[in-house]
């Protein structure tokens, strides 16, 4: 089955970059999602990129796909302490399908 | 301006005691979800609907119901709550029938707690 694997812990210092890092095993995926989550909330969308594209940048926010080696990493330039969260990738392993597969989450720590 | 929105944010109750969590939105979206989230982990979906079709993930335990009134509202029913249940509940909305996937969107959630 679908499968998506992030590393559990990331701690940077403020005004650092981050990098998160996901893979995932289901090549069908056509879209993949970066989600945010901070203590005691929901879930925030944050991008998504679709399969035909390498890479997004949304202001502080660069997304970059590498299908062939099924690598996605959110890059978070200028990292603040409001960044301290817990990342989430997604995918949606199908066109049509309802579902979402999630990774376990990286817990980024701003350190100041 | 919330737009999936989780009442109550917190909620007690009772080991054994049935309890009901709710979830709106305004987006008019056609699949609402359900997830059950402990801590330090993923969401799990519990189940789905694709407007009034009931979709329930195969492990999804009979101790969950869920309904669906209308459009805007969706309920999760617990039964039968055991201390095992005590987690965060997440309501999450997809528009699926524009021909283009858009993401989920999530509510705050309802932080369950047992007694």
């Amino acid at each position: 089955g679908e499968d998506v694997e992030q590393s559990l812990f990331l701690s940077v210092r403020e005004g650092d970059s981050s990098v998160i890092n996901c893979t995932y095993t289901d090549s069908s995926s056509t879209y993949l999602y970066w989600y945010k989550q901070e203590p005691g909330a929901g879930l925030q969308l944050l991008t998504y990129i679709f399969s035909n594209m390498d890479m997004k940048q949304d202001q502080r926010l660069t997304v970059l796909l590498n299908k062939k080696d099924k690598h996605l990493s959110l890059r978070i330039a200028d990292t603040q302490t409001g960044d301290s969260a817990i990342y989430f990738c997604a995918e949606s392993p199908d066109n049509y399908g309802q579902n979402f597969v999630f990774g376990p989450g990286t817990r980024l720590s701003v350190l100041p | 301006d919330a737009m999936v929105i989780q009442n109550p944010r917190y909620q007690v109750t009772q080991f054994g005691k049935p309890v009901t969590l709710s979830c709106s939105q305004t987006l008019n979206h056609n699949v609402m979800y359900w997830y059950q989230q402990k801590s330090s982990q993923a969401p799990k979906l519990l189940f789905h609907y694709y407007d009034k079709d009931f979709n329930n993930e195969a492990d999804t335990p009979d101790n969950f119901q869920s309904r669906r009134p209308n459009t805007s509202f969706c309920f999760l029913d617990i039964r039968s709550p055991g201390l095992g249940d005590a987690a965060m509940y997440l309501c999450a909305t997809r528009e699926t029938d524009r021909g283009v996937r858009q993401p989920q969107h999530f509510g705050d959630g309802t932080r369950l707690s047992i007694l």
